[in-house]
């Protein structure tokens, strides 16, 4: 079967640096997403790794090891603001994008 | 409008009514889908459109049913609705292609009694 992996919760502090990791088995690749979600809002599209290595936006960056079907994503200097779920997805063979039940990350001042 | 909307936004519904979810783009995407997000899951795929005219069944299609007349609209129908639909159903859209981005609307959410 096809599975993404993800940690159910984290907690960090404001101003501090977190990774959140995601692991996947699916029939093929074509692409991995990362996604952001705020309590009742919608998902708003954060990164997008097809090839090896880092990407980095500003305060975010996404790495992606295809070898080890592994990524991760990475938030530096934490504002209050990026409390919400981050959502991990893979773009199989079929070109569907499985996703992962999301890590609900939580900022304390 | 900009970008995707959905309507209703929520909507409580007796088991074994009909009810059509509304979905409208404006950004002339060509491929739309429609999910449903369940706490403790990761959103599944129900129905998606690569392109008007064409529809497709995703992962969990069973009690679904959607028309894509145009490039705009994408509705979802749940001919009978059963309690285990109760959900908050997000439509999405992409430009179409093999590794594109798929953006969302606002979501339903859905209750079945």
């Amino acid at each position: 079967g096809q599975n993404i992996d993800q940690p159910t919760e984290m907690t960090a502090t404001e101003g501090a640096i977190v990774q959140i990791n995601c692991t996947y088995q699916t029939s093929g690749f074509n692409g991995l997403f990362w996604y952001q979600q705020h309590a009742g809002e919608a998902p708003t599209f954060l990164s997008y790794n097809v090839l090896d290595g880092l990407e980095e936006k500003g305060r975010f960056s996404s790495f992606l090891s295809r070898s080890k079907g592994y990524s991760y994503l990475l938030l530096k200097e934490l504002q209050m603001k990026d409390s919400a779920s981050y959502l991990c997805a893979v773009k199989n063979s079929n070109y569907q994008l499985i996703w992962g039940a999301g890590t609900k990350l939580i900022i304390k001042p | 409008i900009a970008g995707i909307t959905q309507a209703p936004t929520s909507q409580i519904l007796a088991a074994g009514r009909r009810m059509t979810l509304r979905c409208t783009q404006d950004m002339r995407h060509n491929a739309m889908y429609w999910y449903r997000q369940d706490l403790g899951l990761g959103l599944r795929l129900i129905h998606y459109s690569n392109t008007a005219g064409t529809t497709g069944k995703g992962e969990v299609p069973d009690g679904y049913s959607v028309s894509r007349a145009n490039t705009d609209d994408f509705p979802l129908t749940l001919a009978s609705a059963v309690p285990s639909q109760t959900s908050v159903y997000f439509c999405a859209s992409s430009v179409g292609g093999d590794t594109d981005t798929q953006y969302f609307g606002p979501g339903t959410r859905l209750t079945v009694l």
